[in-house]
C-alpha cells in the first residue's frame, strides 16, 4: 500500500510557467515532509522540506504548500526552467522514527521545453 | 569529498545468482540506508542501519541480507537472486537521527537479473 501518492506521473511545461505536483497520504503520525529531486544516472537530492507547523516553506524558485487538514501538501516551481526537468519525489517520515526512513511517492517525471 | 560511494555501478546476473553490493560514506554519519528503485514505484526501503552494530528490516526486506561492517561501510546481499530484484539499488547516509537533516544518496547500482 503506498504511503504517499503523488500525482501527476509526467508533467510538461513551457519555460517561465509553474509546475505543480502533489501529493497526498494518511498516516496523521508523518511530520517530516521533503521534496527529492533527481537527474538521470544520478542518485536523489533533497530539494527543500517542510514540517506541518507551517503552512507554506518557500526557497528561491520552490515552494512546498501543506494543508494538515487535508492531509496533502504540494511542491510548486515557478518560473520553470529547462534546467528543472528531472524527476521529483515527494516522501514523508514520523519524528519518532529515524528520519531516513522515508515513504516516497511514485515521481514525477517533469519536463520544461524552451 | 566523495561522499557516498556504491560499487559496481552496473551488474548483471543470472538467476540464483548471489551478490554484494558495496556502498561507503566518508561523512562520519551514523546512519545508513538501502533503497529500491522501479519504475513508477518510488524508492522503497530495503533495509537500514540507525547506528553501527544496528540493522532492522524496512519495506521490502525479503531476498535480502546486509551487514554495517563498520561506521563508513553498508553492504547490500542478494544471496540467490530472482528476475523481481531487477532495480537500481541507492544507498543513502544522514548524520544523526532527529534532525532536519537530509539523505545523502549514493548515485545508484543498476542490476539486471535474467
Amino acid at each position: 500500500q503506498q504511503q504517499v501518492k503523488q500525482s501527476p506521473q509526467s508533467l510538461i511545461v513551457q519555460k517561465g510557467g509553474i509546475s505543480i505536483i502533489n501529493c497526498a497520504y494518511e498516516n496523521t503520525a508523518f511530520d517530516y515532509f521533503p521534496w527529492y529531486q533527481q537527474f538521470p544516472g544520478k542518485g536523489p537530492a533533497l530539494l527543500i522540506a517542510i514540517r506541518p507547523d507551517v503552512s507554506e516553506k518557500k526557497e528561491g524558485r520552490f515552494t512546498i504548500s501543506f494543508n494538515k487538514s487535508a492531509k496533502q501538501f504540494s511542491l510548486h516551481i515557478m518560473d520553470s526552467q529547462p534546467g528543472d526537468s528531472a524527476t521529483y519525489f515527494c516522501a514523508a517520515s514520523t519524528r519518532g522514527s529515524t528520519l531516513g526512513r522515508l515513504y516516497f511517492g511514485r515521481g514525477t517525471q517533469l519536463t520544461v521545453w524552451p | 569529498n566523495a561522499g557516498v560511494t556504491q560499487t559496481p555501478k552496473f551488474q548483471v546476473l543470472k538467476t540464483g545468482q548471489s551478490m554484494t553490493l558495496q556502498c561507503a560514506q566518508d561523512m562520519n554519519h551514523n546512519s545508513m540506508y538501502w533503497y529500491r528503485q522501479d519504475p513508477g514505484m518510488g524508492l522503497r526501503l530495503i533495509y537500514y542501519s540507525a547506528s553501527e552494530g544496528t540493522t532492522d528490516k524496512g519495506e521490502v526486506p525479503n531476498g535480502y541480507n546486509v551487514s554495517r561492517l563498520n561506521k563508513r561501510e553498508f553492504s547490500l546481499r542478494l544471496e540467490s537472486a530472482a528476475p523481481s530484484q531487477t532495480s537500481v539499488y541507492f544507498c543513502a547516509s544522514l548524520p544523526r537521527t532527529g534532525v532536519n537533516s537530509p539523505l545523502h544518496f549514493g548515485n545508484g547500482t543498476r542490476l539486471t537479473v535474467t
